[in-house]
């Protein structure tokens, strides 16, 4: 299994671009996550879901969209970017939303100049 | 507010001592806890959980962590550290009845030799 992967590993982008972050897993789990990490301010949810048509908001939503159309990929989507957004970005996926341990990708390092 | 707190920014302790990572939380209910390990430009990986059951969990790496429901606290433990114990470690709690996982903001671990 080669667990949830991310693409791309690194990328900068200007103020007002838009871009997909792409993350995939192959362990047919469906609960995914997105998390941005800032330093000194641990993981912090953005959007999630607990199954292929099914999202929900986490804590810091806003600039940010998803969709799962499948259970194996859920992409996240920058609308305008902004150097707020400038962070580490992990994806997590676990086979439910409650007691069940998280599987996070290498994360994307995104850089909004 | 629902919360998880991870008092010390950083521990550092020699090789062959315990070590101890310290995480309170504040959250209504009986909680899921969870405790991961994060390499430098890595993602985050599962070291243990609890869900229910003996108070004293073990885990990967030889960590086992203690729960205390009177204190609220979920403290890392591990009774020899090895150098390459070294990480960045984060508490995070699920509440029973909620989908989202909260992270405390991390404590660095440095092993000295």
């Amino acid at each position: 299994n080669a667990g949830v992967t991310q693409t791309p590993k690194f990328q900068v982008l200007k103020t007002g671009q838009s871009m997909t972050l792409q993350c995939a897993q192959d362990m047919n789990h469906e609960y995914m996550s997105w998390y941005r990490q800032d330093p000194g301010m641990g993981l912090r949810l953005i959007h999630y879901s607990v199954g292929a048509g099914i999202t929900d908001q986490g804590e810091v939503p806003n600039g940010y969209n998803v969709s799962r159309s499948t259970t194996e990929d859920f992409p996240l989507r920058l609308l305008s970017a902004a150097p707020s957004q400038t962070s580490v970005y992990f994806c997590a996926s676990s086979y439910g939303p409650t007691g069940y341990e998280q599987y996070f990708g290498p994360g994307t390092r995104l850089t909004v100049t | 507010a629902q919360s998880v707190a991870q008092p010390e920014d950083q521990v550092n302790v020699a090789e062959g001592n315990p070590l101890t990572v310290k995480c309170t939380y504040s959250v209504s209910g009986n909680p899921y806890l969870f405790w991961y390990v994060q390499y430098p430009n890595r993602g985050l990986q599962f070291l243990l959980k609890y869900i229910t059951g003996d108070n004293l969990v073990k885990g990967s790496y030889g960590f086992e962590a203690e729960f205390n429901k009177s204190q609220t606290s979920f403290h890392l433990k591990k009774p020899s550290a090895l150098v390459s114990d070294s990480a960045l470690y984060f508490c995070a709690v699920r509440p029973q009845a909620g989908t989202a996982l909260i992270f405390g903001k991390g404590t660095t671990l440095s092993v000295s030799s």
